[in-house]
């Protein structure tokens, strides 16, 4: 069976001076993993959603959407079957419900996505 | 950016209804549209890609049509299960986009 387990979520400062800011982590199980794409895709609460970030099967290729280019890292270890976001400088509009997705082969389709983790940013 | 949007932003409609959502490309995309649907508290699920491909085990009410700019959402018989918020999603260049959501309810 195809699961997709986020964690790494919670309470953040704003910017994230204050304590280490969050890497989230979502670990894969029931599929090749290398063989596959990878996504974040966030929800704000009582909102729509938001492609974060993506990353190629190898690694190799990253993709970040504006509203988080230059604070955000997308990474991913093969080895381990698990994706990370690493999220610095956070503002209070990151404060979201952030989805690991599975892309279908060949195109940035989610046919799979975990439950989510939550990130609050807040003072 | 390319931006997606979607109408109406909500609706409401009988059971056994035809119920159409649409979703409209800033810029042309071809057929890089795919659609979801996010009952109350769930996660979101895959309905279709490639603008009118149907995702294995997604019931046949569900359809989809359109190319270049202007793309249609079809549930041909509204069921209760249905209830739910509806995404297109174009995927044809990073960064992706999402439009911004129809919320379906049962009247």
């Amino acid at each position: 069976e195809v699961q997709l387990l986020e964690s790494g979520g919670g309470l953040v400062q704003p910017g994230g001076s204050l304590r280490p800011p969050p890497r989230l982590s979502c670990a894969a199980s029931g599929f090749t993993f290398s063989d596959y794409a990878m996504s974040w895709v966030r929800q704000a609460p009582g909102k729509g959603l938001e492609w974060v970030s993506g990353i190629s099967g190898s690694g190799g290729r990253t993709y970040y959407a504006d509203s988080v280019k230059g604070r955000f890292t997308i990474s991913r270890d093969n080895s381990k079957n698990t994706v990370y976001l690493q999220m610095n400088s956070l503002r209070a509009e990151d404060t979201a419900v952030y989805y690991c997705a599975k892309e279908t082969p060949g195109a940035a389709v989610f046919d799979m996505w975990g439950l989510g983790t939550m990130v609050t940013v807040s003072s | 950016d390319i931006q997606m949007t979607q109408s109406p932003s909500s609706l409401s409609a009988s059971v056994g209804d035809r119920v159409t959502i649409t979703c409209r490309a800033s810029q042309g995309i071809s057929n890089y549209l795919a659609w979801y649907q996010q009952r109350p508290g769930k996660v979101p699920k895959l309905l279709i890609y490639g603008a009118s491909t149907l995702q294995s085990g997604v019931p046949s009410r569900f359809s989809g049509s359109g190319s270049g700019t202007d793309f249609t959402l079809t549930i041909s018989s509204l069921q209760p299960e249905d209830v739910a918020t509806y995404y297109c999603q174009r995927y044809n260049s990073a960064p992706l986009t999402f439009g911004g959501g129809t919320k379906v309810e049962i009247k």
